[in-house]
Order: structure tokens, then C-alpha cells, then sequence
């Protein structure tokens, strides 16, 4: 099983839909975990980071599941500006704390 | 403010050369870190530096590949006899802490292409 795995996709979705990802890791003792953003031929960038309570940053929803060990991002109102590919980011305890392991990313393209 | 800088931005080579590639982090950055990202693929992770030790490299896939940051600022990822598999995107970050807060601050990475 690979430690972080997504749904590559492609998303394609209206502007105004909404969208939700969702991404399931395999170490049970993981302590964090974020959402990148990569734009196409570019580099990963930090979204937002993803707490137990959950968390909001605009029109974007992080949730944790520990007990699944999933995650989820929720993007409200899609702007034709949020088509990228996310990507799931985990770090796994024992690793240390500089090591952060990464999904394959879902593709999404938001249409005009 | 500048932001982490990766030369050469493209890399075309012969299968059996020698290749390196350069990364000049965000100016006060003391981790470094190497991830290399194929196609479709998400980054996977090659090294870290904290200052000029390299910290962690068991990400590095064989003996082929060894990095350096002699003076703990720019670092240099050096690739001996590539082969077409080495083909990807070698990603270079850096940040102030540790990857624990989660924001590593990439370069846009240098394309390398063995023929």
C-alpha cells in the first residue's frame, strides 16, 4: 500500500460547482498533514495545512480523519484560477521532522 | 524577496554523462531539501541539509547521485553516469524550520532529460 494515495483525476467541474478531494495515508502515527497546490510546469506551493478540528481558509475546507486516516480538501465557488493539481501531503512520524511525503496529486480543471 | 533559485532551469544529456544541478535557497534558510518529481508523479523525496550536514539521504536512489552544500547556503545535487530512468524534475527547497509546519518553499526545478 503507498503510504499517501489519491484520486489523480482529472476533476472537471463547472465554475460555482463545488469539489471535494480526498486523500488516505498508511501510517497510523503520521502527525501532520497539508495540502500543495501545483500549478501546471510549476512548483508546489503550501495551501493550507490540515488540523484535527478541521480548518477554513476562504473558499477551501481541510478535514482530518485520523481514525480512517483520511483526508479531505473542500473547495467552495471553484474559480477558473483554482485549476492546478493538489496534492496530499503527509509527515510520518518516525521519520523526523523534515520529511514530507507526497500523493500523486488530483488533477483539477475548473470550466468556464 | 527572492525566492529559492535552480540552475540550469533545463538539462538535456547523453545516457552515461555526468550532470549538476544547482540550488540557492531563500537567503536565511538553514534546511535544504532535494525531491525529485516524475511525471505524474508527486515529489519524492532525495535529501536534507540542515546547514552544511547532510542530515538525512536515504531518499537518494543509488550511489549515482551524492549532493553537497559545502558552506550552508547554495547546494549542488551531482548525478554521475545518468541514465534515462534520472529523467524528471529535480525540486530544490528550503525553509526556516523544520518540515514540521509543513511550508517548504520550492524552486521551479530544473527539467533534466537523458537521450
Amino acid at each position: 500500500r503507498k503510504e499517501v494515495e489519491q484520486d489523480p483525476g482529472p476533476f472537471n467541474v463547472p465554475e460555482g460547482a463545488t469539489v471535494a478531494f480526498n486523500c488516505t495515508y498508511s501510517n497510523s502515527a503520521s502527525q501532520s498533514f497539508f495540502w500543495y497546490r501545483q500549478d501546471c510546469r510549476k512548483e508546489p506551493k503550501l495551501l493550507m495545512s490540515v488540523y484535527s478540528s478541521g480548518n477554513e481558509d476562504g473558499r477551501f475546507t481541510a478535514q482530518l480523519n485520523r481514525a480512517s486516516q483520511y483526508i479531505s480538501l473542500l473547495i467552495r465557488d471553484s474559480k477558473l484560477s483554482d485549476s492546478a493539481t493538489y496534492l496530499c501531503v503527509v509527515n510520518p512520524s518516525g521519520a523526523g521532522s523534515y520529511q514530507l511525503t507526497f500523493g500523486k496529486g488530483t488533477k483539477l480543471s475548473v470550466i468556464p | 524577496g527572492a525566492g529559492v533559485s535552480q540552475t540550469p532551469s533545463n538539462k538535456v544529456t547523453e545516457k552515461g554523462k555526468y550532470v549538476e544541478l544547482r540550488c540557492d535557497p531563500i537567503s536565511g534558510h538553514t534546511a535544504l531539501y532535494w525531491y525529485r518529481q516524475s511525471l505524474g508523479q508527486g515529489p519524492e523525496f532525495l535529501i536534507y541539509f540542515q546547514g552544511t550536514g547532510a542530515a538525512d539521504d536515504s531518499g537518494l536512489p543509488n550511489d549515482r547521485f551524492f549532493a553537497v552544500r559545502p558552506e550552508g547556503s547554495v547546494s549542488t545535487l551531482k548525478i554521475q553516469r545518468t541514465e534515462r530512468g534520472d529523467s524528471a524534475v529535480y525540486l530544490c527547497a528550503s525553509s526556516s524550520q523544520g518540515a514540521g509546519t509543513g511550508e517548504l518553499f520550492f524552486g521551479e526545478g530544473s527539467r533534466l532529460t537523458v537521450l
